[in-house]
């Protein structure tokens, strides 16, 4: 069974543009989370998704945004990014909410 | 808001050393989760514990979750150069908001 995959892997931007991250779960899982991974903070929640719905919501600004389709592969949007949006951004699956989550490698992301 | 604290935060090493790792909190968690993770890669679930009082071995991992369900432990024993990594939990918290909460982690570097 494949991992959860997340494209791109690597991504630079400069300030004030936007960026699109994708994440594929594993086959049959309908639960996405997203989080924000840099030295400093940690690990922070994002958003999670089940059902194309949003469950819940991390504290982070209204540029942060993220949307899940159908085929429960998610998106999550960053917009006017700021140098301090330079992360590695992770992506998590699981059969249900609440349920074990399994990571993605990540998307990497240098906001110059 | 609710804090994982990790401690230490770095750790180094030399091969066939014991050392535990630990979690504290002033909160209550429904469950703790101990993840690791390798650079370029998302985090890998090594266990979780659910009772309070409860010890789960994983060869030469031993996991321990408080009484309370406010802090846990990560002992190794007899480390190996394969151990190392970013070791990371994550306290489920529940009641309207259920998310992993992550601590910031310990990074263990085993010398061979």
């Amino acid at each position: 069974k494949a991992g959860v995959t997340q494209t791109p892997r690597y991504l630079i931007k400069t300030r004030g543009q936007q960026v699109t991250l994708s994440c594929s779960p594993i086959s049959g899982h309908r639960s996405v989370s997203w989080y924000q991974q840099t030295p400093g903070q940690g690990l922070q929640f994002l958003f999670e998704y089940f059902s194309e719905t949003q469950r819940n919501k991390g504290n982070f600004p209204g540029r942060f945004s993220g949307r899940q389709f159908s085929n429960s592969r998610s998106e999550m949007n960053v917009s006017t990014l700021e140098l301090g949006d330079s992360a590695l951004y992770l992506c998590a699956s699981s059969l249900f909410p609440l349920e074990t989550q399994y990571f993605g490698p990540g998307t990497r992301l240098l906001v110059l | 808001t609710q804090l994982l604290e990790q401690s230490p935060q770095f750790l180094s090493i030399q091969e066939g050393e014991n050392l535990t790792v630990y979690c504290n909190s002033s909160s209550v968690f429904s469950s703790l989760q101990w993840y690791r993770q390798e650079p370029g890669e998302g985090p890998v679930l090594l266990v979780t514990v659910v009772t309070g009082g409860e010890v789960k071995k994983l060869k030469r991992l031993t996991f321990q979750f408080g009484d309370a369900r406010k802090d846990s432990s990560l002992h190794i024993t007899a480390a190996q150069p394969g151990d190392t990594g970013l070791y990371l939990c994550a306290g489920g918290t529940q009641g309207g908001s259920e998310k992993l909460v992550f601590g910031k982690g310990t990074k263990l570097t085993v010398n061979p």
